[in-house]
Order: structure tokens, then C-alpha cells, then sequence
């Protein structure tokens, strides 16, 4: 069945740029039924979503952190990527991938999640 | 502070059922048919239980059920088993093309 697993540094320092990569396995990025999308939580705090793109490319942000993020796609490699610049403090978090059907907004597939620790 | 409303904490005895709300505004809960509810134990990821407001994946128990009125979506557990105790949250699609979460609610099965 498909499964998805996030990678990428654990530790990034301040104003830096977090680079997270999710590999999709048992299945294909490109179907045109699926989003993929990231989704964040800080520690011992609720979930936020950060951003989510089709195959093709097109992509939808989270208003708040729109300026800051870059959600991009590699169908050679099964990956999508996230990329968050001028990190802070406040950016430490798990971090996590997961699928959504095209024509739908649950995300019913979800990869383990990644710590990343904004820190000098 | 989340753009979703969800109560902090519930709680219910084994057996009973327990209602979680979601409340919103029209330009989300209220505007479209796409409300999600999720289920995260501690130190894992989180599990879609409900999706499009009333339906549920392919293996979630039928104990779970979702509904909305107006702007305020509910996520309903019957039957409360030791296992339901967990964190929940709901997501609903915006006007702004985009996603938002709740807060969370923790549920305690006493």
C-alpha cells in the first residue's frame, strides 16, 4: 500500500532554510487523484497546515506562511519537497506529508512525521 | 489561536457516546461540505476517522460518525472503547482555497 516518508535535517539554525523531502512509495506522485500536501506541529500543540501541490505543479499556501514557503514536486524521483526560509524558534516542530484525493480534503495517508529543531 | 473552534478537553465512561464540535464561520465550515475529523494518540501521526463531513475510510469503525449544521460541524464517538482516548481535530476547506484546523480536543475515556 502507499506509504510516505518524510526526510531531511533534524537540527536547522535561525534564518536559515528548512529543506524536507517526502518519498512516495507504492504508488505514484503523478496520478491525477491525489494532492500532496505538508502539515506541521509545534511541540505539545495543535496541527497547522502548511501548503499542498498537484503533480502538475499547481500549489496552495498556508496565507500565513505563504511569503516564507516553496512546495515543489519531482516526478523522476516520486518526491515532493517543502522548503521554509528564515526559520525561527517558533518553526520547531514535527513535520509531516500526507496524500489527499483530488475532489476531497481528507488526508488519508499520513508519512511518520520528522522532528526539526530550529536551534543555534 | 486556531481559525477552528474545538472544545479543550471531553470525556465520557466506557460505552457512552460523546460529541466533539467544530465551529467555524461561512467561509469555511458553514460554506462547503468539507470538513475532515482526525485521531492522534500521543507520539503518532494523526489518522483521518471522517472526511467531506459524514464519511468514513475504509476500516474506520462505524462507531464514528460526523454531521454539520450551519457553522459548526460535530465528530460523535458511540460506544466509547479504551482505545477512542486520544486527541481530535477537525479541518475544514476555506474561500481562500486552503486548509485550517481546529485547536484539538483531548478525550479521556474515564
Amino acid at each position: 500500500q502507499l506509504q510516505l516518508q518524510e526526510s531531511g535535517p533534524g537540527l536547522v539554525k535561525p534564518s536559515e532554510t528548512l529543506s524536507l523531502t517526502c518519498t512516495v512509495s507504492g504508488g505514484s506522485i503523478s496520478s491525477s487523484s491525489y494532492y500532496w500536501g505538508w502539515i506541521r506541529q509545534p511541540p505539545g500543540k495543535g496541527l497547522e497546515w502548511i501548503g499542498s501541490i498537484y503533480y502538475s505543479g499547481s500549489s496552495y499556501y498556508n496565507p500565513s506562511l505563504k511569503s516564507r514557503v516553496t512546495i515543489s514536486v519531482d516526478t523522476s524521483k516520486n518526491q515532493f519537497s517543502l522548503k521554509l526560509s528564515s526559520v525561527i524558534a517558533a518553526d520547531t516542530a514535527v513535520y509531516y506529508c500526507a496524500r489527499r484525493n483530488w475532489g476531497s480534503y481528507g488526508m488519508d495517508v499520513w508519512g511518520q512525521g520528522t522532528t526539526v529543531t530550529v536551534s543555534s | 489561536q486556531s481559525a477552528l473552534t474545538q472544545p479543550a478537553s471531553v470525556s465520557g465512561s466506557p460505552g457512552q457516546s460523546i460529541t466533539i464540535s467544530c465551529t467555524g464561520t461561512s467561509s469555511d465550515v458553514g460554506g462547503y461540505n468539507y470538513v475532515s475529523w482526525y485521531q492522534q494518540h500521543p507520539g503518532k501521526a494523526p489518522k483521518l476517522m471522517i472526511y467531506d463531513v459524514n464519511n468514513r475510510p475504509s476500516g474506520v469503525s462505524n462507531r464514528f460518525s460526523g454531521s454539520k449544521s450551519g457553522n459548526t460541524a460535530s465528530l460523535t464517538i458511540s460506544g466509547l472503547q479504551a482505545e477512542d482516548e486520544a486527541d481530535y481535530y477537525c479541518s475544514s476547506y476555506t474561500t481562500s482555497s486552503t486548509l485550517e484546523f481546529g485547536g484539538g480536543t483531548r478525550l479521556t475515556v474515564l
